[in-house]
């Protein structure tokens, strides 16, 4: 199967800092890529659509300019977390579907102190 | 929009035991894919089975398999012979045109010793 790379798997920042994640696709290549935020004993809940040369597309009650996504390459996305607060912790989970199945990175857990 | 749901929060089965797990969900498109994802403690998402909606036999793999009621809208997940190992967090999840992925709020299988 597909491999999805994610990282930092952990990550601590202070508030009011920013923090980035990287995905990527290690042996195909991806168009789009989705992320996830799961917060404990929760779903997973879908936040963007990152697509590659283009604008991602946010689903409704994410904020644009607190999360910002980057697609620059067809093997790499980012998504970075402005301005953290503590709300911003989480559990990240970015995922790709090349060819009509879903593969997932490790996760990120961010704890916002 | 399409809706997954599962009903069961936790479930507990005895060791070497069968269980099964519920799903249903709603769709107007006719032709779609389904899954089955496990989210053990360290949370990678890993597939246990996966359905395409356009073939009428149930997949199998290995213990698992799956009852696909396309006209009821089901699709629950059969463990036999139950192990520690199979401990974790289920999530039932349909992928759709857009290639997003939409999970249920998932079930916390328990394995009794």
């Amino acid at each position: 199967g597909a491999v999805v790379s994610q990282h930092p798997s952990r990550v601590i920042c202070k508030s009011g800092t920013s923090v980035k994640i990287e995905c990527r696709s290690l042996d195909f290549q991806a168009t789009t890529m989705f992320w996830y935020r799961q917060f404990p004993k929760q779903s997973l809940m879908l936040m963007a659509t990152s697509n590659e040369g283009s604008k991602a597309t946010y689903e409704q009650g994410v904020e644009k300019d607190k999360f910002l996504i980057n697609h620059a390459s067809l093997t790499l996305s980012t998504l970075t977390v402005t301005s953290a607060h503590p709300e911003d912790s989480s559990f990240y989970i970015c995922s790709a579907v090349p060819w009509t199945e879903a593969f997932f990175g490790q996760g990120t857990r961010l704890t916002v102190v | 929009a399409q809706t997954v749901t599962q009903s069961q929060p936790e479930m507990s089965v005895q060791e070497a035991e069968t269980v099964t797990l519920s799903c249903t969900y709603d769709t107007s498109e006719s032709d779609y894919y389904l899954f089955w994802y496990k989210q053990p403690p360290s949370r990678q998402m890993i597939l246990v089975i996966r359905q395409e909606a356009y073939k009428q036999q149930n997949a199998t793999e290995n213990r698992f398999s799956v009852n696909f009621q396309k006209a009821a809208k089901s699709f629950s997940l059969k463990i036999s012979d139950s192990q520690l190992g199979d401990a974790a967090m289920y999530f039932c999840a349909y992928l759709n045109r857009d290639d997003k992925i939409i999970f249920g709020k998932g079930t916390r299988l328990h394995i009794l010793p």
